[in-house]
């Protein structure tokens, strides 16, 4: 059972370059999460997906895209990158229901270090 | 965007200290809020969800306690241990966390 896989666990792109970042969870939970984590700000929230077919825009979408392509697989992809979007990106899963303001804990990938020059 | 705040923003402690955290949410439309432990190079884990004005949860020497009316829950440790150094992050529902509060254990 390997819980929030992320990969790649590391990349450096050039400004203007695109990618994505992939997630796949096997612990049939209905809702998907893109944080990202910068010094002194905590967890921002990217995007999320409540269930399968719908997302959603958290905190700080801008420059972002996402795809929830299955139950299991969440992906976030930048179309063209910036210099700001240096991060620490964690993927989550969470059990919660339809409603998006749940109860279910958050399950974390370990995290996507991602370096833009 | 709710506005979560957590204080102190960092704490050092002698082993075998007790030592609590604060963090503050606004009162209106409350769902749910989780406590989060995070160590360095790992994932965060949770460590309780709670949801009743009034709820008190424990695990282990951790403990939280709620208060849905004056929007603020506290996160205790008691007798700190080393291995308890982390960031310990809290957040309304999936959405909003707080910048956390760093502990550091000194033996």
């Amino acid at each position: 059972n390997a819980g929030v896989t992320q990969t790649p666990k590391f990349q450096v792109l050039k400004t203007g370059q695109s990618m994505t970042l992939q997630c796949a969870q096997d612990m049939n939970h209905n809702s998907m999460y893109w944080y990202r984590q910068d010094p002194g700000m905590g967890l921002r929230l990217i995007y999320y997906s409540a269930s399968e077919g719908t997302t959603d825009k958290g905190e700080v979408p801008n420059g972002y895209n996402v795809s929830r392509l299955n139950k299991r697989e969440f992906s976030l992809r930048l179309e063209s990158a910036a210099p700001s979007q240096t991060s620490v990106y964690f993927c989550a899963s969470s059990p919660s229901d339809r409603r998006i303001v749940g109860t279910g804990e958050l399950f974390f990938g370990e995290g996507s270090r991602l370096t833009v020059l | 965007i709710l506005n979560v705040e957590q204080s102190p923003q960092s704490l050092h402690v002698q082993e075998g200290d007790s030592t609590n955290f604060t963090c503050s949410f606004p009162s209106s439309n409350f769902y749910a809020l989780h406590w989060y432990r995070w160590e360095t190079a790992k994932s965060p884990e949770a460590l309780f969800v709670m949801t009743l004005n009034g709820d008190e949860k424990k695990k282990g020497r951790i403990s939280a306690t709620l208060n849905t009316k004056e929007g603020y829950s506290y996160l205790y440790i008691k007798g700190s241990q080393p291995e308890d150094s982390a960031t310990y992050l809290c957040s309304l529902t999936q959405l909003t966390f707080g910048s956390g509060t760093q502990l550091t254990v000194l033996p």
